[in-house]
């Protein structure tokens, strides 16, 4: 059965690195999603992705995060400069019809 | 603006006892709502959806839930729990108007379970 991907499973940074996070959506999908999930709280949308460009951000998403598809199959979150509060696990998600999300395993993202 | 309420953030049952993981939504329209269960270190994984049509779906590993539009509430149950249902549920909205548009989840509920 089809799945998203996400790499790295888990990764490391410095605060005010820069860090990219990568998904393989399911190949016929048509949107995409990132969230975020700090520890112990509930899934925070991001981003969503159609037709190569954003549709809809929340408050969340500001300058500091971007989002590419740059080929027909990975699309990634760029963090430019990490804070701590960013610290979180990041999920991608893809979607077909009904709003129906599938999601990938997540990204844990820890910023010292 | 849609929003979703999970009533009681932790769950314990017995094996073999009954689940029941309540949630309810706010939103204008009856909107598509979904549960999700996150096992310990994993992703979301769908158990069941409601779009349109009847009001008592079922999904996976023996889960159901009832669309109740005079309620605005889509509870979560199954008959019967087992010691591998342990996991955190999420119930969650969006807007059927909008294809495409984000999940809005809920706080999320934690189910224990005990033998």
């Amino acid at each position: 059965e089809p799945e998203v991907t996400q790499t790295p499973s888990h990764q490391v940074t410095q605060m005010g690195q820069e860090v990219i996070l990568r998904c393989v959506p399911i190949s016929n999908h048509l949107y995409f999603y990132w969230y975020r999930q700090i520890l112990g709280q509930k899934v925070e949308f991001l981003v969503s992705f159609y037709n190569n460009e954003i549709s809809e951000k929340s408050e969340i998403f500001d300058d500091q995060f971007s989002v590419e598809r740059p080929d027909g199959s990975n699309f990634t979150l760029k963090i430019r400069s990490t804070k701590l509060e960013d610290s979180a696990m990041y999920f991608c998600a893809s979607g077909a019809f009904y709003n129906e999300q599938f999601f990938g395993p997540g990204t844990r993202l820890t910023v010292l | 603006a849609q929003s979703v309420t999970q009533l009681g953030s932790h769950v314990s049952v017995s094996e073999g006892a009954l689940v029941l993981l309540r949630c309810n939504y706010s939103s204008s329209v009856p909107p598509y709502l979904f549960w999700y269960v996150q096992y310990p270190n994993q992703g979301l994984q769908l158990l069941l959806k409601y779009t349109t049509g009847a009001t008592l779906v079922k999904g996976i590993n023996g889960f159901e839930a009832e669309f109740k539009k005079s309620e605005t509430s889509f509870h979560l149950t199954k008959p019967s729990a087992h010691m591998s249902d342990a996991a955190e549920y999420f119930c969650a909205v969006s807007d059927p108007n909008q294809a495409g548009t984000a999940l809005i989840f809920g706080k999320g509920t934690t189910l224990s379970v005990s033998s």
